[in-house]
């Protein structure tokens, strides 16, 4: 089955740190884009970050530049998100999505894991 | 950024209607519009890409049209579990960017 699972969510301080983790199987890891896009609580959805499939082309929604940092490893078929300098703002479900190669439509979603900003 | 306009915001239908909600870009962006599904507690499902092609398993009731500024999904007949909020995304140029939701409801 082609799935994504997110987790490392949780309760954070303003001004603290998480790193998100996705893990990815039933596809071939290696040859897909990957996005992370949030939902804050009864919002839409916001995309936050781009990472090809070599990692060598990496995109930030403005909102989160400078603070966050999208990586892969493909070897272990894993995508992370580290979160810095978190704000109450932030606070959100996080979604891992596959990209539609040439489209950049999303394709593949996990569930999502929740970060809460708040002290 | 380029802004993604959806209308209506909500819209009351019954099971059997045609349904039709439109989304506006703030500048052309060719074809590079998709479409998701949303239910509650869930994450978004996929249902169109590139403006009108129809994701694979999803049902033949739903359609895309348009390209550059104007584009529509429609639901030829509404079925029970249609009931969702729909969000257009276009992704013509990072960041990319979503409309802000149609719920359809049960009338």
């Amino acid at each position: 089955e082609v799935q994504v699972v997110e987790s490392g969510g949780g309760l954070v301080q303003p001004g603290g740190s998480l790193r998100l983790s996705c893990a990815a199987s039933g596809f071939t890891f290696s040859s897909y884009e990957m996005n992370w896009v949030r939902q804050a609580p009864g919002k839409g959805l916001e995309w936050v970050s781009y990472i090809s499939s070599s990692g060598g082309t990496i995109y930030y929604a403005d909102s989160v530049k400078g603070r966050f940092t999208i990586s892969r490893d493909n070897a272990k078929n894993s995508l992370y998100l580290q979160m810095n300098s978190l704000r109450a703002e932030d606070t959100a479900i996080y979604y891992c999505a596959r990209d539609v190669s040439g489209h950049d439509a999303f394709d593949i979603w996990g569930q999502g894991t929740m970060v809460t900003v708040s002290s | 950024d380029i802004q993604m306009t959806q209308s209506p915001s909500s819209l009351s239908a019954s099971v059997g209607d045609r349904v039709t909600i439109t989304c506006r870009a703030s500048q052309s962006i060719s074809n590079y519009l998709n479409w998701y599904q949303q239910k509650p507690g869930k994450a978004p499902k996929l249902l169109i890409y590139a403006a009108s092609s129809l994701q694979s398993g999803v049902p033949s009731s739903f359609s895309g049209s348009g390209s550059g500024t104007d584009f529509t999904l429609t639901i030829s007949s509404l079925q029970p579990e249609d009931f969702a909020t729909y969000y257009c995304q276009q992704s013509y140029s990072t960041p990319w960017t979503f409309g802000q939701g149609t719920k359809v409801e049960i009338k």
